[in-house]
Parts: C-alpha cells; sequence; structure tokens
C-alpha cells in the first residue's frame, strides 16, 4: 500500500526567507510523487511532480522539491518566501498505474509572516 | 487547459434531503474521474472512482447508497449525497484524469469543490 506522511502540521516562516516543507513517502515500485497547494475554500493547484530523471524538480511559483530515494523524502522547498504562499500544502503519492487516484498526506499549513 | 468544472461551489440543505453535485471536465475528456472529501483542516479522502460508463468502485468505508455517483458522459460525473444529514457536512473535491494520461505520471486537475451544510 501506498502512504505519504507530512510529519508537520504547520510550518512558520518569515517573508524573504527559505522555506521547506517535509514528506515522506511509503510505496512498492518506483513512485510517482506530487505537490499540490489550496487556498481556502478552493481546490487543489498542482505545483509540481517527479516521475523520474533529475532528482531536483522545479515547478509553479518559484517552487521546488527534492527528490531522496535514500531517504524515501521529497522535501518542498523555495528560496525565499512569499506571504502569498501561505496555504496548505499537500504531498500526495500515485501507482503507475491506469485509472489510480491521488493518496495524500495530512497536509501541512505553511504560514508566511511579513 | 485541463480544467475541471465543480458545481455548486456551496449549498445548505435541511436534513433528509438530496443533494447533487456535477464534476465537468471542460476541455478534455475525462475517463476516470475520482471524489474526495475534506472535513476542515484534514486531509482529503478518497470517496470513490468513477469511470464513465460503468460503476463506480467506492473506497472502504464510504456507503455506495448515500453517496451515489454517475459518470455518464466523458465530461461529466455527478455526486449526489441522498438523504443527508448534519455529520455529512464537509467540503467534496472532484478531481479528473486526462484521457490520454491514464498511467500515474500525470497529475490530476481538480474542481474547485463544494461546500456542503447540512442543517
Amino acid at each position: 500500500a501506498q502512504s505519504v506522511a507530512q510529519p508537520e502540521d504547520q510550518v512558520n516562516v518569515a517573508e524573504g526567507n527559505p522555506l521547506t516543507v517535509k514528506c515522506t513517502y511509503s510505496v512498492s515500485g518506483n513512485p510517482y510523487l506530487f505537490w499540490y497547494v489550496q487556498y481556502p475554500n478552493r481546490g487543489l493547484q498542482f505545483l509540481l511532480k517527479y516521475i523520474t530523471g533529475d532528482n531536483l524538480v522545479k515547478g509553479s511559483y518559484g517552487f521546488e522539491a527534492e527528490f531522496n530515494k535514500s531517504q524515501t523524502s521529497f522535501h518542498l522547498k523555495k528560496p525565499s518566501a512569499l506571504v502569498s504562499d501561505s496555504a496548505l500544502y499537500f504531498c500526495a503519492v500515485r501507482a503507475n498505474q491506469a485509472g489510480t487516484a491521488l493518496i495524500f498526506g495530512k497536509g501541512t499549513t505553511l504560514s508566511v509572516s511579513s | 487547459g485541463a480544467v475541471v468544472s465543480q458545481h455548486p461551489s456551496w449549498v445548505i440543505c435541511k436534513s433528509g434531503t438530496s443533494v447533487k453535485i456535477e464534476c465537468r471536465s471542460l476541455d478534455f475528456q475525462a475517463t476516470t474521474m475520482f471524489w474526495y472529501r475534506q472535513f476542515p483542516k484534514q486531509s482529503l479522502m478518497l470517496m470513490a472512482t468513477s469511470n464513465e460508463g460503468s460503476k463506480a468502485t467506492y473506497e472502504q468505508g464510504v456507503e455506495k447508497d448515500k453517496f451515489l455517483i454517475n459518470h455518464a458522459s466523458l465530461t461529466l460525473s455527478t455526486l449526489t449525497v441522498t438523504s443527508a444529514h448534519p455529520e455529512d457536512s464537509s467540503f467534496y473535491i472532484c478531481s479528473a484524469s486526462t484521457r490520454l494520461a491514464q498511467s500515474g505520471n500525470s497529475p490530476l486537475h481538480f474542481g474547485n469543490g463544494t461546500r456542503l451544510t447540512v442543517t
């Protein structure tokens, strides 16, 4: 069975500082990993994904994530946080199989202060 | 591209009534759609997988007679909450997988969700 863990309920950073939102995964086979962001009372917006290739994946809005196979991690990062980055972030995993759903972590609330 | 429209965005209904939520893929054909439920400050829990023209597959613990899913076309799936009760109040989100991207390496596209409040 696949699962995703986000160990932090909330991450607080000051604007302009780097941010990291942690995610670890457990899958059988090759992992397909995703990050999504959710603003209040809205659906999810896709940020980035890791399928294969370079371990550092660049996505939308200046976000990037680093895939680490030995640590089974896929942490989300941004060099310089913005107040507008404040939102709920979800890490997710999906099987390489037709018609499969995303399995989400519990989510991490990112709060960026000015 | 790959826009998913979900309607209504919010609905208030009385206990015992039924509510229908629509999920449409606007610019692509969605062979598979997924319905999630999200409680406040919690993760998205998969309720069911809906394949066009066939019966939905429900996750364990989800009552199929209460949450009726219909996926009659490649661009429309509906979730009907029957005989709603206050405990059904939640945020329901649909997502779709493009027809040409059925393998696991493609992101799902999400609707903006429906806030259901049952009084």
